[in-house]
């Protein structure tokens, strides 16, 4: 089955720009999506289609991709940005889901 | 603004079925399909399928085929999502989304002995 791989972990100092990765195989080809999930609430979109920020999502949240890989930047990161990040995206055939294992981003 | 409600927490015996509501509004229901998402204690996101609003037309994940159904009511602007032969497993907060951008609240789902 198809699998999107993060690293479980993040760690950056306030104001540090934090890098989020994403690998697949099929995201040259597939749209990925990013949502940010703090705890006990329900996910949020922040990138949608590879590169577009949702709205009301601050500027300093910007997406990528190259290849295989897609990354979430967050430049000059808040402590209000601690949180799970999760991509999302599809295998090539369009039919099957995933989202990656998630990571956590620690601003300290 | 589109806003989904889900149906409350639900407490359920192995083996037994389960039914989550999502009622949506704010929006035209038609205009977004509706996936489902699934978050077990202290795990990560695991997405269940996906139904369109127009046609019905289901993909489910390939894990799920066979035990999950989702369907939607026009007439009341609702998704569904049922589990059936619930294991222990099952036990998690269940999503309904739709299209990318809105979320429901989410229900927890219990499966006990």
């Amino acid at each position: 089955s198809y699998e999107l791989t993060q690293p479980p972990s993040v760690s950056v100092s306030p104001g540090q720009t934090a890098r989020i990765t994403c690998s697949g195989d099929a995201l040259p080809k597939k749209y990925v999506y990013w949502y940010q999930q703090k705890s006990g609430q329900a996910p949020v979109l922040v990138i949608y289609e590879d590169i577009k920020r949702h709205s009301a999502i601050p500027e300093r949240f910007s997406g990528s991709t190259s290849g295989t890989l897609a990354t979430l930047t967050i430049s000059g990161a808040q402590l209000e940005d601690e949180a799970d990040y999760y991509c999302y995206s599809t295998d090539s055939s369009g039919n099957q889901s995933v989202f990656g294992g998630g990571t956590k981003l620690t601003v300290l | 603004q589109p806003q989904l409600v889900q149906s409350e927490t639900e407490v359920k015996k192995a083996g037994a079925s389960v039914k989550v509501t999502c009622k949506a509004s704010g929006y035209t229901f038609t205009t977004y399909s509706f996936t489902w998402v699934r978050q077990a204690p202290g795990q990560g996101l695991e997405w269940l399928g996906w139904v369109s609003v127009n046609n019905n037309k289901t993909n489910y994940a390939q894990k799920f085929q066979g035990r999950i159904m989702l369907t939607t009511d026009t007439s009341t602007s609702t998704a569904y999502m049922e589990l059936t032969s619930l294991r222990f497993d099952d036990t998690a907060v269940y999503y309904c989304a739709a299209g990318a951008a809105y979320w429901g609240q989410g229900t927890l789902v219990t499966v006990s002995s």
